[in-house]
């Protein structure tokens, strides 16, 4: 049972618009969220985290926003470049004591048109 | 500083083999993961540490066994592989909450 989903598995995109990927959680346990980005032949590179105190939190480009009530999570890219191109994994850690007990989603393939 | 360093980064294994996949990290993490990638599951989490000597199960552990004897090291023992084990498996460490840096991977194959 995927208690972490991202139900768009591609997104293809302009390059110079925004990019909006999806996820959300079924786990009310889950207190602390991140995306993950992942490009072929590589291991997935932190990108972006947002406690469940926070709805919103930005790092240049990069903004990710937190709905608790409907368990939804989202990344913007803005503005979308070619080098953003890969896959774009959420995740998120439950409060407690398994706080790295990171739950990852199935991914999304973001590609940037240029 | 070499990071997370996963070796082999490709291995071939018949049914039935059992082999180490070894995972090593030289910035002195506590938490370490060992996650599998396969196509439309995302990343798994098989087995995870908080430090040495704690170990324990995550979302697909069968078939793999795993101990943390440093907090350098944390090798991921395949016991007897099946084909459903063919997967590109990740190790990754952490120092602060949820923020892995992963290793390059090791690609396996098993027939």
């Amino acid at each position: 049972d995927q208690q972490v989903k991202q139900n768009s598995p591609s997104l293809s995109v302009q390059e110079g618009r925004i990019s909006i990927l999806n996820c959300d959680y079924t786990n009310s346990m889950f207190d602390y969220f991140l995306w993950y980005k992942k490009y072929p032949a590589e291991g997935p590179t932190f990108l972006i985290s947002i406690s469940s105190i926070k709805d919103k939190n930005e790092d240049g480009r990069f903004t990710v926003f937190l709905n608790k009530s409907a368990k939804h999570l989202s990344l913007h890219i803005v503005p979308s470049q070619p080098g953003d191109s890969a896959v774009y994994f959420c995740a998120a850690s439950p409060y407690g004591g398994a706080t790295n007990k990171l739950i990852f989603g199935t991914g999304t393939l973001l590609a940037v048109q240029p | 500083n070499a990071g997370v360093t996963q070796t082999p980064k490709f291995q071939v294994l018949k049914t039935g083999q059992s082999m180490t996949l070894q995972c090593a990290q030289d910035m002195n993490h506590e938490y370490m993961s060992w996650y599998r990638q396969d196509p439309g599951m995302g990343l798994r989490l098989i087995h995870y540490s908080v430090g040495a000597g704690i170990t324990d199960q995550g979302e697909v552990p069968n078939g793999y066994n795993v101990s943390r004897s440093t907090t350098e090291d944390f090798p991921l023992r395949l016991l007897s592989a099946a084909p459903s084990q063919t997967s590109v498996y990740f190790c990754a460490s952490s120092y602060s909450r949820g923020r892995y840096t992963f290793g390059s991977g090791t690609r396996l194959t098993v027939v």
